[in-house]
């Protein structure tokens, strides 16, 4: 069965540090990867998505993520955070015809102003 | 805003009752989805529909039934609630391709006493 794992559960940083925020997928075949957060109290909102093509795909707010085919991974990165970061991140795969993603178990983020 | 709305956003209930969740969408897509969300498990799928009279299950569908005989409608029950069932349950809809992602609604918690 399809599989995702976010390695990190819970991230503590402070303003302006980096992020990279760790996804690794079990499917061999042909998928589409998502990244959503969840602002606290709120619904999910997709942040980006990969299709095909470029693996370096770029969403709002600054984020971005790479997909790694040969390391079934999908890994989300930002330069600098804000205070306004704080919020669950949830990363995402969609890898057959019926729609349904399958979601990672979520990766808390605490950003320190 | 792909225009859903789940009811009721809250709800208390004692075990051994049946209750039902409503979603509801505005735009007539194909296919819906009921996801819950609980700490560590991110979100896993219970049901999902892909047109009016059909629905499929999920991976925790156990304990729950749906039904959708309007296209609009997409509504989830338990038909005699337990505590394991005390959760946030999220609506989703597609409203793109089989690649497009999904959109959640406003989410209901409901807690099983």
């Amino acid at each position: 069965a399809q599989s995702v794992s976010q390695h990190n559960h819970h991230v503590i940083l402070s303003e302006a540090a980096s992020l990279e925020l760790g996804c690794n997928y079990s499917y061999g075949g042909t998928v589409n990867l998502f990244w959503y957060v969840q602002y606290p109290g709120q619904h999910l909102q997709l942040l980006l998505k990969y299709f095909s093509g470029d693996p370096l795909v770029k969403g709002i707010k600054g984020f971005e993520a790479e997909f790694i085919k040969s390391k079934f991974s999908f890994n989300l990165r930002k330069p600098s955070v804000q205070w306004s970061d704080t919020a669950e991140y949830f990363c995402a795969v969609n890898a057959d015809n019926t729609g349904k993603l399958i979601f990672g178990q979520g990766t808390t983020l605490q950003v320190k102003p | 805003d792909a225009g859903i709305t789940q009811s009721p956003r809250h709800k208390v209930t004692e075990t051994g009752t049946p209750v039902t969740l409503r979603c509801h969408q505005t735009e007539n897509h194909r296919y819906m989805y009921w996801y819950r969300q609980d700490p560590g498990h991110g979100l896993r799928l219970i049901h999902y529909s892909y047109g009016v009279k059909d629905t499929d299950k999920g991976e925790v569908s156990d304990g729950y039934s749906v039904s959708r005989s309007k296209t609009e409608d997409f509504l989830l029950t338990l038909e005699s609630a337990t505590s394991s069932q005390t959760s946030v349950y999220f609506c989703a809809i597609r409203t793109g391709t089989v690649h497009s992602p999904l959109h959640f609604g406003n989410g209901t918690r409901l807690t099983v006493t």
